[in-house]
């Protein structure tokens, strides 16, 4: 079984500062995929970023880096400059091996920006 | 190009009726995933159809059942509602793909039907 915790409920960010939202997962798969999804208030869950469990690198995509330390089962999102249109709901998720796309969703961590 | 889609946006139903929510998928995938996301919570996994057959299924009952058809696109049914079915019910499609990059397919979601049942 795989289980994604997300410890923060809400955070706080001034604008243009950079913020981390934290993210553990838990799973006995080798091989799996870890995704962070952005959820405005419109309800339409945007993918922002992916880490493969064996990508040597940490994955980037513009604003958003994943802080992966694979030993500790953590996959953390950086977001940098941060704008007021990132104020929304983020949730980190996870898919494991095995041929099937089921995909493993945390509880989310509410985000608001403030000017 | 359309990404997903998702119909209706909103729906209310009472307790015992029977609802089809429908999906189309992004262009050029064929996977369709369903999510159910009750308020304040993550989604949660239903069902997923590939080649017009449910290949994976999450911890519902037998009153969500799912069809997808030859275009890909699929339906959600939900028979006998109850009132803990007031959720966001998400669509999300991909592309199948094996081997080592099994775990790197994405899937995108439509913006969901947000469903009520009083």
């Amino acid at each position: 079984a795989q289980k994604i915790t997300q410890t923060q409920p809400g955070m706080f960010v001034q604008e243009k500062e950079a913020v981390t939202l934290d993210c553990t997962y838990d799973t006995s798969d080798q091989s799996y995929g870890l995704f962070w999804y952005k959820q405005p208030s419109s309800g339409e869950m945007i993918f922002l970023i992916y880490q493969g469990s064996y990508d040597e690198q940490n994955a980037t995509e513009g604003r958003y880096s994943l802080n992966f330390q694979k030993a500790r089962k953590s996959a953390n999102l950086v977001i940098s400059a941060s704008q007021l249109g990132d104020s929304a709901m983020y949730f980190c998720a996870m898919r494991g091996s095995g041929g099937y796309q089921k995909v493993t969703f945390g509880t989310g961590t509410k985000l608001q920006v403030i000017p | 190009d359309a990404g997903v889609t998702q119909s209706p946006t909103h729906l209310i139903k009472t307790r015992g009726q029977q609802v089809t929510l429908r999906c189309s998928p992004k262009s050029g995938h064929d996977t369709v995933s369903w999510y159910q996301q009750a308020l304040g919570q993550g989604p949660q996994f239903i069902f997923q159809y590939y080649e017009e057959e449910e290949r994976q299924r999450g911890n519902f009952p037998d009153r969500f059942s799912g069809h997808q058809f030859p275009n890909y696109s699929s339906e959600l049914n939900v028979n006998a509602l109850l009132l803990g079915d007031s959720a966001l019910y998400l669509c999300a499609s991909s592309f199948q793909t094996s081997g080592a990059y099994l775990a790197k397919n994405i899937q995108y979601f439509g913006a969901g039907t947000r469903l009520s049942v009083l």
